[in-house]
């Protein structure tokens, strides 16, 4: 399984776009990556996953640059409700998933 | 009720008890998961059943007995627990083939005493 590299913490403001970077250098051709959310005592949720180029949904974007070394979770403005910790994840969809987090990027809106 | 639940949300529990943690999920998922988020630590994966077997022992100590009777239900038996194992255990589903998103529940607090 690809390691991951994330910033250990991020702060941001009321209404502004966040984007957090994850470095996965030795991603594997079949490897995905995978975004979660997790809010303080509860469990992650699925915020988005792509493998290549532009991923969006209603709620992030995902950018993968060619070399797929690097990816970039893009959350825009982004409101009190936004902070959490956000996990990168990366591996492939074959069989039943083991998922190994990181220690995450908290990130902190302030008013 | 839908997705994945978890009972009892909160736990205590003396270092000679036993008790167990339930999890029940409504997606017709047919893999299960037990992690284990201590404080300020990544979550840690315990346990993985797919199809009711156990496919993954995350070199977990055998005061924790995980328990697969069927492919919505997924128990964790704990006897003689240490203070150390109080953390916040998760349940989590997903598909078993195909697909990376895993449906986590809310997890039960436990605190050993």
């Amino acid at each position: 399984l690809a390691k991951t590299t994330q910033p250990i913490s991020m702060d941001s403001y009321e209404g502004q776009e966040v984007n957090i970077t994850c470095s996965h250098n030795n991603i594997a051709t079949n490897d995905y990556i995978t975004w979660y959310q997790q809010f303080p005592s509860q469990g992650p949720r699925f915020i988005i996953q792509g493998y290549k180029t532009k991923v969006t949904n209603e709620v992030a974007s995902l950018f993968i640059p060619a070399d797929r070394k690097s990816s970039t979770l893009s959350l825009p403005r982004v409101s009190l409700s936004d902070t959490a910790v956000y996990y990168c994840l990366v591996g492939d969809l074959g069989g039943y998933n083991k998922l190994i987090f990181g220690a995450g990027t908290r990130l902190a809106v302030h008013p | 009720e839908t997705g994945v639940t978890q009972t009892p949300r909160h736990l205590v529990m003396g270092m000679t008890n036993k008790k167990s943690l339930k999890c029940e999920q409504h997606l017709g998922h047919n893999a299960m998961y037990w992690y284990k988020q201590s404080a300020k630590k990544p979550l840690e994966l315990m346990f993985v059943y797919s199809l009711e077997e156990r496919v993954e022992n995350n070199s977990v100590p055998s005061r924790f007995s995980p328990e697969c009777p069927n492919s919505s239900h997924l128990f964790l038996h704990l006897h003689t627990l240490q203070p150390e194992d109080s953390a916040l255990y998760l349940c989590a589903s997903s598909q078993d083939r195909g697909g990376y998103e895993q449906y986590f529940g809310p997890g039960t607090r436990l605190t050993v005493t």
